[in-house]
């Protein structure tokens, strides 16, 4: 079964506590992004890599961390400093940046700060 | 400022019927427009995309309109199915130094038997 995955699909964490999204691919694309989905407003971009080894800041990083060690694996590490994490996060991947390649994303993350 | 909107917020129709959905924006220089497909809990699935000379694009009962000169864009579904119910995402990207997509806020459409 090809695709992007996602784990977990429901996280729950409490306040202070740092927690690690996780995301993988298998259709050997070199971009990879995270968004950030809250009720009636656009996905916002956290992070994004183009290649291993590399990664840039999106419109929203603040509180946020990323790692690409690997072409297949994204995750995501929402710390403590993020005032508001209470949220539905996606992972998509593209074949490269090209805002014209279409962005598979993954069935998302839903986490919840009690 | 780069925005895109979405109208209406919502919507229900009945199955069988047909509906249109709008997307206005402000993204300059435009690079493409694309339409998504997002059920309840999943991540949102690629429609179509449109690029600067392209009117229309059809996949299946989903056809989009691109009006760039009035930066408009619709999304027409057709006959309805139950399946259809979900939220359309209206996205759009201009053409920079790197390429910056702007995400609507989604039309929910639900389609009642």
């Amino acid at each position: 079964d090809g695709g992007i995955t996602q784990s977990p699909k429901y996280l729950f964490r409490k306040e202070g506590q740092n927690v690690t999204l996780s995301c993988e691919q298998n259709l050997n694309h070199d971009a990879m992004y995270w968004y950030r989905q809250d009720p009636g407003q656009g996905l916002r971009l956290i992070y994004y890599s183009q290649i291993v080894n590399d990664f840039q800041k999106g419109d929203i990083a603040e509180g946020y961390s990323v790692s690409r060690e690997k072409k297949e694996s994204f995750p995501l590490t929402v710390t403590s400093a993020q005032k508001n994490p209470t949220a539905f996060y996606l992972c998509a991947s593209s074949i490269n940046r090209a805002s014209t390649d279409t962005q598979y994303f993954g069935p998302g993350t839903r986490l919840t700060v009690l | 400022k780069n925005q895109v909107e979405q109208s209406p917020q919502s919507l229900i129709i009945l199955e069988g019927k047909n509906c249109t959905l709008q997307c206005n924006y402000t993204v300059s220089p435009f690079s493409n427009l694309r339409w998504y497909k997002q059920d309840t809990g999943r991540g949102p699935v690629s429609l179509t995309i449109m690029t600067f000379s392209e009117n229309t694009k059809s996949n299946g009962r989903y056809t989009a309109t691109l009006d760039a000169d009035t930066k408009q864009s619709s999304l027409h579904i057709t006959a309805s199915q139950l399946s259809d119910s979900a939220s359309y995402i209206c996205v759009v990207s201009a053409q920079t130094s790197y390429d910056k997509v702007i995400f609507g806020p989604g039309t929910s459409l639900s389609v009642i038997p």
